[in-house]
């Protein structure tokens, strides 16, 4: 199994451009979240689903698509990027109990111009 | 109300040394599980263990516990034995209700670890 995995690695982006942050799970979980780590702040939730076609809101979704056509897959769209996106971002999934372990990827390190 | 608190400067303990790490969170539901991850330097997150609010034990896994305090709502990682190795931030997290419908895994801030040898 590849666990969770993200691409790209690394990006830059100029201000007011989008992109499309790659995540995908061989899991077969049920539960998949999109994180922004900031210095100082802890792991901050942008974005979770619950299941394919079911998607709600974190803490911190402003700016930030997400759509969960599969299982597998839950891409996090950025519509137009600004200087405050510059993050590092990480997704993750998990079985859907309360005491299962979310796997987390590899991580996407973000910064806006 | 932060849900999960971590207050501690940047911790320091000498390798061999046992090493506790706070974490204070709030909830009201009765149902939950807390979570200890560690991040080195190279950036992934890793899982170390688990504590149910209905565990009657507190968890252990190899030289991890976690001290577990219902009533004063705390869930502090002990580290035995630190190795250099386990220099590192490491994050306590908590997930509240009983299930996927309220999964949301809430961190806290961190805590930077530094093992002198």
């Amino acid at each position: 199994n590849a666990g969770v995995t993200q691409t790209p690695k690394f990006q830059v982006l100029k201000t007011g451009q989008s992109m499309t942050l790659q995540c995908a799970q061989d899991m077969n979980h049920e539960y998949m979240s999109w994180y922004r780590q900031d210095p100082g702040m802890g792991l901050r939730l942008i974005h979770y689903s619950v299941g394919a076609g079911i998607t709600d809101q974190g803490e911190v979704p402003n700016g930030y698509n997400v759509s969960r056509s599969t299982t597998e897959d839950f891409p996090l769209r950025l519509l137009s990027a600004a200087p405050s996106q510059t993050s590092v971002y990480f997704c993750a999934s998990s079985a859907n109990l309360i005491r299962d372990s979310e796997f987390f990827g590899p991580g996407t390190r973000l910064t806006v111009l | 109300a932060q849900k999960i608190t971590q207050t501690q400067p940047g911790m320091f303990v000498q390798e061999k040394e046992a090493v506790t790490l706070d974490c204070t969170y709030d909830t009201s539901d009765q149902s939950y599980g807390l979570f200890w991850y560690k991040q080195p330097s190279s950036g992934e997150m890793i899982f170390l263990i688990y504590q149910g609010s209905y565990d009657e034990q507190n968890a252990t896994e190899g030289r991890y516990s976690l001290n577990f305090q219902k009533a004063r709502k705390s869930a502090n990682l002990v580290i035995s034995a630190s190795q250099l190795g386990d220099s590192a931030m490491y994050f306590c997290a908590m997930r509240e209700g009983r299930t996927g419908a309220n999964s949301k895994l809430t961190f806290g801030k961190g805590i930077t670890l530094s093992v002198r040898p």
